[in-house]
Formats: structure tokens, C-alpha cells, sequence
């Protein structure tokens, strides 16, 4: 059984782009919490999607948001790209109802040059 | 509002040595604690988890006491290795919906 996928490992981007990750969950998994590492620091919640829809947020701009598929794939989107969106993206699942379980994929390295 | 503070590092130990990672918490309503593990360039890993006051989470030799008195949550080891050498996290979760708040992380180094 596949935990959870992230695409891609390792992202180059200039200021001013737009970039988009991705996650697959955890097979019977239905929800995806996305998360900000910035270097040196601990995960920062970005948002969570259940059931095709945003279901909470952090403290996060507009320019973060994303998107839940039919199959709970989930994608991250980041508009304006600056250089303090560099970080590591991790991305969680989960199952509600299944409280405090969670489990991360090996997150997304995105540098904005 | 929630948060979660801990320890700051790096902590260098000799195997064998034992281990106390401090972290302490503020929380609305009643959290459930977490300690994640993090190898490097690996994702985060599940140490273990208390839900309720006065639980203890254990595995791998690693344990922690959800102390409500101090909100405090310390990580401790008797024995480590230098396979134990990563960056933890402690963590805690208020809601149904898997919301996480995570501490700035402590790096531990394990010198043979």
C-alpha cells in the first residue's frame, strides 16, 4: 500500500510565477491537509480539503490555494511566487472521522529564484 | 490562540546518553499531543501520541507524559543511538479535523 505521493521532488520557480503541486493521499484516505515547511522551522497548516471542498485555512495570502479531485487528490497552487515561499510543502491525509491520525508525504522542495 | 514551544537545538549526545526534548503547549479546549520524527530528506514521521491527560505515548524506546498541570509534553529517551540523530517535532491537534500546530523543531545529533 502506497502512503502518501508527492510530485515533484524538487522545484525551481522565478518570482512572479505560478506553480502547482501535487498529492495523492493514502489509499481510504479523504482528506489533504497542505503544509508550509520554511527552513529551520516547523510545518505551517496552509489549508485542508475534504470532500472537494476547503474545510479550514490557515494564515495563509490568496495567492495560496488548491483544489480536491474526486479521487482526494489534491493540488497546491501558489500565484506571484515571492522569495518567501521558499520552503518545503508537505502534504498530509487523513480520515474524517479518524481523528488525530495523519500521515505526511515527503513534501515538495520549491526554491524561487 | 494554539501553539506549541520547544526546546531549541542543536542537541549534540553520545550513545547510551539519555534524552529529554522539553516542549510545552497552549491550547483552547483539551489537544491531543503529538512528537513527529524527521530523518533527513525524509517526511514526517509518527513518534507517538497522547490524547488525553496523563497518558504516556511510547515506541522505540521513545516516551512522553501529556502533563495538563504544566502543559508540557517532554520527549525522552533512556538510551540513544546515532540512528536516532534527526529533527523532532512536537505537535498538537485541538479539533476533529486534523488541524496541526507544530513547535520549531529540535535537531538531535548522536556522536558514537
Amino acid at each position: 500500500d502506497a502512503g502518501v505521493t508527492q510530485s515533484p521532488t524538487h522545484l525551481i520557480k522565478t518570482r512572479g510565477q505560478q506553480v502547482t503541486l501535487r498529492c495523492s493521499p493514502k489509499s481510504g484516505h479523504d482528506t489533504v491537509s497542505w503544509y508550509q515547511q520554511a527552513l529551520g522551522q516547523g510545518p505551517q497548516f496552509i489549508f485542508q480539503y475534504y470532500e472537494e471542498e476547503e474545510r479550514q485555512r490557515g494564515n495563509f495570502p490568496d495567492r495560496f490555494s488548491g483544489h480536491q479531485f474526486p479521487n482526494y487528490s489534491s493540488e497546491l497552487n501558489v500565484n506571484a511566487l515571492l522569495l518567501g515561499d521558499s520552503a518545503l510543502y508537505l502534504c498530509a491525509s487523513s480520515v474524517t472521522g479518524v481523528i488525530h491520525e495523519q500521515y505526511f508525504g515527503p513534501g515538495t522542495r520549491l526554491t524561487v529564484t | 490562540g494554539d501553539s506549541v514551544t520547544q526546546m531549541e537545538g542543536p542537541v549534540t549526545l553520545s550513545e547510551e546518553a539519555f534524552l529529554t526534548i522539553n516542549c510545552t503547549y497552549t491550547a483552547t479546549g483539551y489537544p491531543s499531543l503529538f512528537w513527529y520524527v524527521q530523518y533527513p530528506g525524509e517526511g514526517l514521521q509518527l513518534l507517538l501520541k497522547a490524547t488525553k491527560a496523563d497518558d504516556k505515548g511510547s515506541n522505540k524506546g521513545f516516551e512522553a507524559t501529556y502533563r495538563k498541570e504544566t502543559t508540557s509534553f517532554h520527549l525522552e529517551k533512556g538510551s540513544v543511538q546515532v540512528s536516532d540523530s534527526a529533527v523532532y517535532f512536537c505537535a498538537l491537534s485541538t479539533s476533529n479535523f486534523n488541524k496541526f500546530y507544530f513547535g520549531s523543531g529540535t535537531k538531535l545529533n548522536v556522536k558514537p
